[in-house]
């Protein structure tokens, strides 16, 4: 069965230090993974995936198969990232097809 | 803006009533999907319809159902409502070859009281 784990449900880190968010996948075939971000309980919107290998507000994520993990990582943390933040992989692995989330992770940025 | 609609944005019933919260997905999207947000369970998949049909189907209660219609937008049915389907609705769209991206709307808040 696919399943996404996010271990951490809250990180708490300063401002200008690194983050990163763990995400370890379960899925047999090749993987679709994506990123979302949530504010304040707003809608869900896309902040990366692994298929375009962008950039998005400073956030990187790298499809690790062997470890079977697409951690999220920023350089420098600012407060405006404090959010939840959800990995989401494609149920069946492919397009048009429903995303499996974790459970997520809030981020809190600290001044 | 996802340009995925949903009404109502807030919505408080009585235990037993029923509602319907509605979905209209992105222009040219074919495929609608209907997620639950509670602070317990995270967020779960309901069901999915791809042009008209049920093409996915995830953790539905039996009280719910959906359909969709023919100019492609959505409704989702709770019926015998209960304290514990308080929880904030998202619903969803994406099309097959744009780069298999799922768009979210801004979500329904039931609150049942």
């Amino acid at each position: 069965a696919q399943r996404v784990t996010q271990p951490e449900k809250l990180l708490s880190v300063f401002k200008g230090a690194p983050v990163e968010l763990k995400c370890n996948y379960s899925y047999s075939g090749s993987p679709e993974l994506f990123w979302y971000v949530q504010y304040s309980r707003q809608r869900l919107q896309l902040l990366l995936r692994h298929i375009s290998r962008e950039s998005i507000k400073g956030f990187t994520a790298d499809l690790n198969k062997g470890e079977t993990s697409f951690h999220l990582k920023k350089p420098f943390a600012q407060e405006e990232d404090s959010a939840m933040y959800y990995c989401a992989l494609h149920l069946g692995g492919s397009g048009n097809t429903p995303l499996v989330f974790g459970k997520g992770t809030r981020l809190s940025v600290i001044a | 803006d996802s340009g995925v609609t949903q009404t109502p944005k807030h919505l408080i019933t009585a235990t037993g009533q029923r509602v319907t919260l509605r979905c209209s997905p992105r222009s040219g999207d074919l495929s609608v999907y209907w997620y639950q947000q509670s602070l317990d369970q995270g967020l779960q998949f309901l069901i999915q319809y791809y042009n008209g049909e049920e093409r996915a189907k995830g953790n539905i209660l039996e009280r719910f159902s959906a359909q969709q219609f023919p100019d492609l937008h959505s409704e989702l049915n709770l019926s015998s409502l209960e304290l514990g389907d308080s929880a904030l609705y998202f619903c969803a769209s994406s099309t097959l070859g744009a780069g298999n991206t799922i768009y979210f709307g801004e979500g329904s808040w039931l609150t049942v009281v």
